[in-house]
């Protein structure tokens, strides 16, 4: 079957940096997304990775493993707004987006 | 800004009343859209791709019946909740595609929080 996994939660410090792991299997690849979605809100895009390597966009980066079926979104100085949930949604074969249950982050002054 | 809009952003009523809900795209045509159904702590679930001028692609499990979805226009996809019921209290959102190319990011619109009493 076809399977996202990422973390349920994590915590992190203000103005520190932060890595959110997903990993995925999927029948065919055709790129993976990574959206931010605050509490009680729609989910906004952020990245979008399909060949190998690292994509920076300001604070945020994000990395792919086409290999390893694994991908890893990067926050840098954090701030207190970045507190939402971050989804990882990979392409398969058929262009079917399948959705991770999102990674909490909760962000401590 | 918004490239998705929405609308209504929240709605309570009664148990049996039929509710529909608007996903328009703002300066673009979107021949595809999709509608999501989220709720509390969980991920989005894909409810059903809603195709311009034909029929929707409803996801396993989805009664075709219950939730009415209508393309008619290249801006303007609807969601009918039809006799709704307590169970059906979620967050429904849509999303759509600015270039139709499957690999393409969605944008979503900001979401329909449905009570029903």
């Amino acid at each position: 079957g076809q399977n996202i996994d990422q973390p349920t939660e994590m915590t992190a410090t203000e103005g520190a940096i932060v890595q959110i792991n997903c990993t995925y299997q999927t029948s065919g690849f055709n790129g993976l997304f990574w959206y931010q979605q605050h509490a009680g809100e729609a989910p906004t895009f952020l990245s979008y990775n399909v060949l190998d390597g690292l994509e920076e966009k300001g604070r945020f980066s994000s990395f792919l493993s086409r290999s390893k079926g694994y991908s890893y979104l990067l926050l840098k100085e954090l701030q207190m707004k970045d507190s939402a949930s971050y989804l990882c949604a990979a392409l398969d074969s058929n262009y079917q987006l399948i959705w991770g249950a999102g990674t909490k982050l909760i962000i401590k002054p | 800004g918004a490239v998705v809009s929405q609308h209504p952003s929240r709605v309570i009523c009664k148990s049996g009343t039929s509710v529909k809900i608007e996903c328009r795209s703002l300066d673009f045509q979107a021949t595809t859209m999709f509608w999501y159904r989220q709720f509390p702590k969980q991920s989005l679930m894909l409810m059903a791709t809603s195709n311009e001028g034909s029929k929707a692609t409803y996801e396993q499990g989805v009664e075709k019946d219950k939730f009415l979805i209508n393309h008619a226009s290249l801006t303007l996809s609807t969601l009918t909740v039809t006799s709704a019921h307590p169970e059906d209290s979620s967050f429904y959102i849509c999303s759509a595609r600015v270039e139709d190319r499957e690999n393409q990011p969605q944008h979503f619109g900001d979401g329909t929080r449905l009570s029903i009493l």
